[in-house]
C-alpha cells in the first residue's frame, strides 16, 4: 500500500535559517503530492502541491519538488520566521484519492 | 474559514458512551473524508463517503460508523467509548479540481 515517511522532529532553527524536511513515499502509479501545515490548536492547511513529477509545489516561501526517480518531495525554505512554527505534514494521495499522511514534523523557530 | 464545518469543536464523554460528530462539507464538494489524529497513531483515515455512498475504508474500529446525507453532510458515529479513542477527529472534503480542504477537527476526551 502507499506510505509516506518524513524526517522526525522536532526540529529547531533560528529565526532566518534555511529549512528542509525530508519527505519520501511509497505508491503504485502516479499519485499527486502535497504538504499539510497545523499550526498549535488548529486544523490543517494545504501549505503547497504537486501533481506530476518534476512539478514545483511553491506557497508563502516554502517549495517542495516532486522527483519521481527519488520518491521525494522535500519541503524547503530560504528563511524561516518564528510564525513558521508549526507540523509539517507530507501527504500522498493515490488513486483510490483518500490522503495517506507522514508522521508529521514538528518546527520551532526562535529569536 | 475553509469552508468545512465541525461541529462540536470539543466533546468531553465518559468511557461507554455514544458520541456523534458531525461534518458540513464545503459548498459542491461530494466527498468526505474522516481522519483520528491521535498522539500515538498520528493521522488515520477512518472513512471516506461520495454523494452518500461510503467509497473506502481506512482503519476504523466496528465500534464506529458514518453516513453521509441527500444534503451531503457526514455524520461520524463513536460508541461503548474507551479512553484510547481520545483523539482529533478531522473532516476533509475535496472535488477533483480544488483538492482537499481540512474542517478545524473535534476535539474528544473520554473520560
Amino acid at each position: 500500500g502507499n506510505s509516506v515517511t518524513q524526517m522526525e522532529g522536532p526540529v529547531t532553527l533560528s529565526e532566518e535559517a534555511f529549512l528542509t524536511i525530508n519527505c519520501t513515499y511509497t505508491a503504485t502509479g502516479y499519485p499527486s503530492l502535497f504538504w499539510y501545515v497545523q499550526y498549535p490548536g488548529e486544523g490543517l492547511q494545504l501549505l503547497l502541491k504537486a501533481t506530476k513529477a518534476d512539478d514545483k509545489g511553491s506557497n508563502k516561501g516554502f517549495e517542495a519538488t516532486y522527483r519521481k526517480e527519488t520518491t521525494s518531495f522535500h519541503l524547503e525554505k530560504g528563511s524561516v520566521q518564528v510564525s513558521d512554527s508549526a507540523v509539517y505534514f507530507c501527504a500522498l494521495a493515490g488513486t483510490a484519492s483518500k490522503l495517506t499522511f507522514g508522521t508529521g514534523t514538528r518546527l520551532q523557530v526562535t529569536l | 474559514d475553509s469552508g468545512v464545518t465541525q461541529t462540536p469543536k470539543h466533546l468531553i464523554t465518559a468511557t461507554g458512551q455514544r458520541v456523534t460528530l458531525r461534518c458540513s462539507p464545503r459548498s459542491g464538494d461530494l466527498s468526505v473524508y474522516w481522519y483520528q489524529q491521535s498522539l500515538d497513531q498520528g493521522l488515520q483515515f477512518l472513512i471516506q463517503y461520495y454523494n452518500g455512498e461510503e467509497r473506502a475504508k481506512g482503519n476504523i474500529l466496528e465500534r464506529f460508523s458514518a453516513q453521509q446525507f441527500p444534503d451531503l453532510h457526514s455524520e461520524l458515529n463513536l460508541s461503548s467509548l474507551e479512553l484510547g479513542d481520545s483523539a482529533l477527529y478531522f473532516c476533509a472534503s475535496s472535488t477533483p479540481n480544488y483538492g482537499y480542504t481540512f474542517g478545524s477537527g473535534t476535539r474528544l476526551t473520554v473520560v
